[in-house]
């Protein structure tokens, strides 16, 4: 069975500053991978996810992750964030289809002034 | 175009009182979903239905029923409420299960069982 780790819980960040964000995941077969931002009070919104081709995927509000297949990552990076990017992150993984998919514990990112 | 729909967004039970959670979406989706949100844990799947009609188990489907009589609604139940089904509830919607569609969620119900 697959699983996913997000190491970090928070990552405070300064305001226009870059930002990375964890994943790593661990499955015996090809996996899809996501990244979801959850907003104070919302629902998860895709942000982006790897399928195959390109390992660089850019994604919504100028995020994007790099997947790595030799170590297990996907990492999620913005050049810039901005106060609004402060929200919840979840990283998930499956192999088949989304009755698969496996969420990580989340990281909070806060973006202060 | 309202997309996922919960109902209640809150709600306080006792504990033993049942209740039932409404998800409603009228994208004409397919499959449902419905999660549970805990600290320290994201999300874990309780049950899904990949029709009308059809339902199945998730990951953690214990002290949880579900139906799915219409395509555009999926009710999860509690039919005894234990102060552990404290969380947050989330169901999504897609087209298929295939990863080529896109998921999207509900803003989630916050139910504390005292």
């Amino acid at each position: 069975a697959q699983s996913v780790t997000q190491l970090d819980s928070q990552v405070p960040v300064f305001e226009e500053a870059p930002v990375e964000l964890r994943c790593n995941y661990s499955s015996s077969v090809s996996v899809y991978l996501f990244w979801y931002v959850q907003y104070p009070n919302q629902g998860l919104q895709l942000l982006l996810k790897y399928l195959s081709g390109s390992t660089l995927v850019k994604g919504i509000n100028g995020f994007e992750a790099e997947f790595n297949k030799s170590q297990t990552s996907f990492h999620l990076r913005k050049p810039s964030v901005h106060i609004s990017d402060t929200a919840e992150y979840f990283c998930a993984v499956t192999t088949l289809g989304f009755q698969k998919l496996v969420f990580g514990t989340g990281t909070r990112l806060l973006v202060s002034p | 175009n309202a997309g996922v729909t919960q109902t209640p967004k809150f709600r306080v039970l006792k504990t033993g009182q049942s209740m039932t959670l409404l998800c409603a979406q009228d994208m004409n989706h397919e499959y449902m979903y419905w999660y549970r949100q805990d600290p320290g844990m994201g999300l874990r799947l309780i049950h899904y239905s990949v029709g009308e009609g059809t339902t199945a188990k998730g990951e953690v489907p214990d002290g949880y029923n579900v139906s799915r009589l219409k395509k555009q609604n999926f009710l999860l139940g509690l039919e005894s409420a234990a102060p552990s089904q404290t969380s947050v509830y989330f169901c999504a919607s897609s087209q298929g299960g295939d990863v080529n569609t896109e998921a999207f969620f509900g803003q989630g119900t916050r139910l504390t069982v005292v």
